[in-house]
């Protein structure tokens, strides 16, 4: 597509829920990134694929986040047993190539409230 | 590890004027360097980058920045502020060998007064 689409843009949810945040990202772009924007804060690196496989997931903060990228196109970000800390809008980026003088071009967003 | 400092949270400028946003960064040796703005609403959208060469850097819209090692800074500036550009500004910082793992400052609020 012509840019990078995230669904659905807000989520609310109850905790102990489940939550999955997809992203579709800019076609032809093989690195993918999720980032996590708090209130008032800068986005904070999750995880990055490269491909198929997650190349670096040391911003990933508990056990309970986990992402897939199966085919190498579009990503899944899945929260397990949602706590209220987990509220937050989460990014999705993708660039051409993983590593080298990159340009991420970043989706809209997920908004996730957890009440 | 790189970090990233905005030290102004909220500036108001009046439409025409000039505009200078700050950013200082802490890394050991030169970093990839970013400037984003975000409408609400809207995703991140990249303004201007600054990976090696000339430290002058022009972006988008009408903005350039400016590399200087010595101050650990990378500011942000438009010479003349259109209403369009009341946004959030954020600057980011990453290293060249990992540059997949930007580190963003807590984003500095523009708002433009007519």
């Amino acid at each position: 597509g012509a840019g990078v689409s995230q669904t659905p843009s807000n989520k609310v949810t109850e905790k102990g829920k489940y939550v999955e945040l997809r992203c579709d990202p800019i076609s032809g772009h093989t690195a993918l990134y999720w980032y996590r924007q708090s209130l008032g804060q800068g986005p904070e690196f999750l995880i990055y694929f490269q491909g198929t496989g997650a190349a670096d997931d040391s911003g990933l903060p508990n056990d309970r986040f986990f992402a897939v990228r199966p085919e190498g196109s579009v990503s899944t970000l899945k929260i397990q047993r949602t706590e209220r800390g987990d509220s937050a809008v989460y990014l999705c980026a993708s660039s051409r190539q993983g590593r080298g003088a990159n340009v991420l071009t970043f989706g809209a967003g997920s908004r996730l409230t957890v009440l | 590890a790189q970090s990233v400092t905005q030290p102004d949270i909220h500036i108001t400028v009046s439409e025409g004027a000039s505009l200078e946003l700050r950013c200082n960064y802490s890394y050991g040796a030169t970093p990839y360097l970013f400037w984003y703005v975000q409408s609400p609403g809207q995703g991140l959208q990249l303004l201007l980058k600054y990976f090696s060469g000339d430290t002058l850097v022009q972006g988008i819209k009408g903005f350039e920045a400016e590399f200087k090692r010595s101050q650990s800074s990378f500011n942000l500036r438009k010479p003349s502020v259109h209403w369009s550009d009341a946004a959030e500004y954020f600057c980011a910082v990453g290293a060249p060998s990992r540059d997949y793992k930007l580190s963003f400052g807590a984003g500095t609020t523009v708002t433009v007064r007519a």
